[in-house]
């Protein structure tokens, strides 16, 4: 099982800021997928990004993976104090999903 | 329906209580799974489920022992609980064991006394 990296490891922003994070890792993705989990809830689905050099947008979400699929990115633009929560990145490794130490977001109004 | 349900939302117990979390989805999904979830950490996978029948155990100790009765329910029963047990329990579902996508249920916050 190969080990996910993710930073920074919090970040606590004002409204409005953009912001990065980043999960990598010293082998090859299969694929990736990004999660947020709010406050009290579960982890929730965001974006699974397969082909390297890939992109995807989901409102002011932008998923990068890279090149060489060892390394991903979340950007998220003009940040809302929704957006508060912890960031996951997960590889499905056989029947197991390998979370990574996860990016806790504050935003704050 | 898209939903993974958990019950108790909340769990208080002593260390020699018996008691049971249980999960249940109703999406024809074939895989279901608990994770043990520290504040401010990732989940932690303890089991997995695939077609009913136990297929990963992560060394969880025997005072956890998992119950799928059918493809739609999880149980997770617990006895003689530690305090350090205490955690966030999320139990998901995905079509198969191998398919990428989990859906993850809201959690039982579990207290051991």
């Amino acid at each position: 099982t190969q080990l996910l990296e993710q930073s920074p490891q919090f970040l606590s922003i004002q409204e409005g800021e953009n912001l990065t994070v980043y999960c990598n890792s010293s082998s090859v993705f299969s694929s990736l997928q990004w999660y947020r989990q709010e406050p009290g809830e579960g982890p929730v689905l965001l974006v699974t990004v397969v082909t390297g050099g890939e992109v995807k947008k989901l409102k002011r979400l932008t998923f990068q993976f890279g090149d060489a699929r060892k390394d991903s990115s979340l950007h998220i633009t003009a940040a809302q104090p929704g957006d508060t929560g912890l960031y996951l990145c997960a590889e499905a490794y056989g029947n197991k999903l390998v979370f990574g130490a996860g990016t806790i977001l504050r935003v704050k109004s | 329906d898209t939903e993974v349900t958990q019950t108790p939302k909340h769990l208080v117990m002593g260390m020699t209580n018996k008691k049971s979390l249980k999960c249940e989805q109703h999406m024809g999904h074939r895989a279901m799974y608990w994770y043990k979830q520290k504040a401010k950490k990732p989940p932690e996978l303890m089991f997995v489920y695939s077609y009913e029948k136990l297929s990963i155990n992560e060394s969880v100790p025997s005072r956890f022992s998992p119950e799928c009765p059918n493809s739609s329910l999880l149980n997770l029963h617990l006895h003689a609980l530690q305090p350090e047990d205490s955690a966030l329990y999320l139990c998901a579902s995905s079509q198969t064991s191998g398919a990428n996508e989990q859906f993850f249920g809201p959690g039982t916050r579990l207290t051991v006394l």
